[in-house]
């Protein structure tokens, strides 16, 4: 069953403003991680938040968790056309032997 | 390093017929994962292998089987296809339980008919 689920569905910003994407998920987690994925291609691992850690920052990736909530929150400013991709949340489940449960993904597009 | 890659890209079975995707990874990774991803559904768990002679069910493991006689290599196979099982199939790789970014494979889509 999945664990973590996106907002919104869908998104489409243009170029040079900021995409903010949401995930919510239900049990205990050692950690939560964002991927994208291009069209056709596979998973891209974009970053990792711990379950003590509150917020993190990449490039111009920001992710923001909050357990007290189960919810995180992935901030991608500055956007480019090349970040239109798929993005998902998952969460690294406390006792799942690290296995991932995945979200169902966000689809972003960037217009130039 | 060619990271994890995976054969064949692209297959098209007739319901009944069986195959084997093989997923390779060329990073000594301990873990490696197979998946299915299809439309709205985001990626669901089929088998996964915590090191070599070892294997373990997923979310979605009937219809499936797997092997992994040797580190590099990940098998998933389907003895007797089915519609249900048209997909896109991802095999991705883990260093250590202690290391938490999964490696992805390009992937393999799978029809049948």
């Amino acid at each position: 069953s999945q664990q973590g689920e996106e907002d919104p569905q869908a998104l489409s910003i243009q170029e040079g403003e900021n995409a903010t994407m949401n995930c919510s998920y239900k049990t205990s987690i050692n950690n939560l991680q964002w991927y994208r994925q291009n069209s056709g291609r596979g998973l891209v691992h974009l970053i990792l938040i711990r379950s003590n850690e509150r917020e993190k920052h990449s490039g111009r990736l920001r992710v923001t968790l909050d357990t007290s909530k189960k919810s995180s929150s992935l901030l991608i400013t500055a956007s480019r056309a090349a970040d239109t991709a798929s993005y998902f949340c998952a969460t690294d489940d406390t006792g799942a032997n690290s296995k991932l449960t995945f979200g169902k993904g966000i689809t972003l597009s960037v217009r130039p | 390093n060619a990271g994890v890659t995976q054969t064949p890209k692209f297959r098209v079975l007739k319901t009944g017929q069986s195959m084997t995707l093989l997923c390779a990874q060329d990073m000594n990774h301990e873990y490696m994962y197979w998946y299915r991803q299809d439309p709205g559904m985001g990626l669901r768990l089929i088998h996964y292998s915590v090191g070599e002679g070892t294997t373990a069910k997923g979310e979605v493991p009937d219809g499936y089987n797997v092997s992994r006689l040797k580190k590099q290599n990940f098998l998933l196979g389907l003895e007797s296809a089915a519609p249900s099982q048209t997909s896109v199939y991802f095999c991705a790789s883990l260093p250590a339980v202690t290391y938490n970014e999964q490696f992805f494979g390009p992937g393999t889509r799978l029809t049948v008919l």
